[in-house]
């Protein structure tokens, strides 16, 4: 079965520091791989996607990037952290069309910049 | 318009109720259907897939309607442990297999 591993749960950083939140996938391969941002008291905002190794969608443009060095590591960073990236940022692996599955995400990262 | 739209509540619905909300698609494509429940400050996890003919689970019962594209999520004799929020999310054939979550319907059962 899926597995998703997410690091660190929490996370407080001030302005203008850099980020990289870590998610690795286990029990499958070639995953489709996401990362969504919900803000407070908000629904999810979709970041970036990735059907593939080193190939990365951006779905709003913003401070942050995203990396897929390997099948099944996705990676979410920043240069430099602004008040307004502040939120729960989740990693999920799913959604494949053909299979059409259901979404699994990781267990988020709680990230205060101040 | 939003490809995913929902109510976002709060429903108040008393411990026993029964309460029902919808989602609404925009993307006539939409193929595959999902709810999912969020508790506070968590991650999403899955509640159940919605099929065509809809289905149920236990006190959960899904359904879709293609020709008013929406979909439907109904819980009977709710429980206390039902208040949480409830996201739609959609999979549309003409995509690559983007999942398009809703804002999310919240549930608040009181005693």
């Amino acid at each position: 079965s899926q597995t998703i591993h997410q690091w660190p749960a929490t996370l407080v950083q001030p302005v203008g520091s850099p980020l990289s939140l870590e998610c690795t996938v286990e029990g499958t391969s070639n995953p489709n791989l996401y990362w969504y941002r919900q803000a407070a008291g908000r629904g999810l905002q979709l970041l970036f996607y990735s059907v593939g190794i080193g190939q990365i969608s951006s779905e709003v443009p913003q401070n942050l990037s995203a990396s897929r060095p390997q099948d099944r590591q996705f990676i979410l960073s920043s240069k430099k952290l602004l008040l307004s990236d502040s939120g729960f940022y989740l990693c999920a692996q799913g959604g494949e069309r053909v299979r059409n599955t259901e979404a699994f995400f990781g267990q988020g990262t709680r990230l205060t910049v101040v | 318009r939003k490809e995913v739209e929902q109510d976002p509540g709060p429903f108040n619905v008393p411990e026993g109720a029964t309460v029902a909300f919808n989602c609404t698609y925009s993307n006539s494509a939409s193929q595959s259907f999902f709810w999912y429940r969020q508790d506070c400050r968590k991650e999403p996890k899955l509640l159940m897939s919605v099929y065509s003919s809809g289905n149920e689970d236990g006190r959960f019962t899904a359904q879709l309607n293609r020709a008013s594209q929406y979909i439907s999520l109904l819980i009977r004799d709710s429980k206390l442990s039902d208040s949480a929020t409830y996201l739609c999310v959609v999979i549309a054939t003409d995509s690559w297999g983007k999942l398009q979550f809703g804002a999310g319907t919240q549930v608040v059962v009181t005693p």
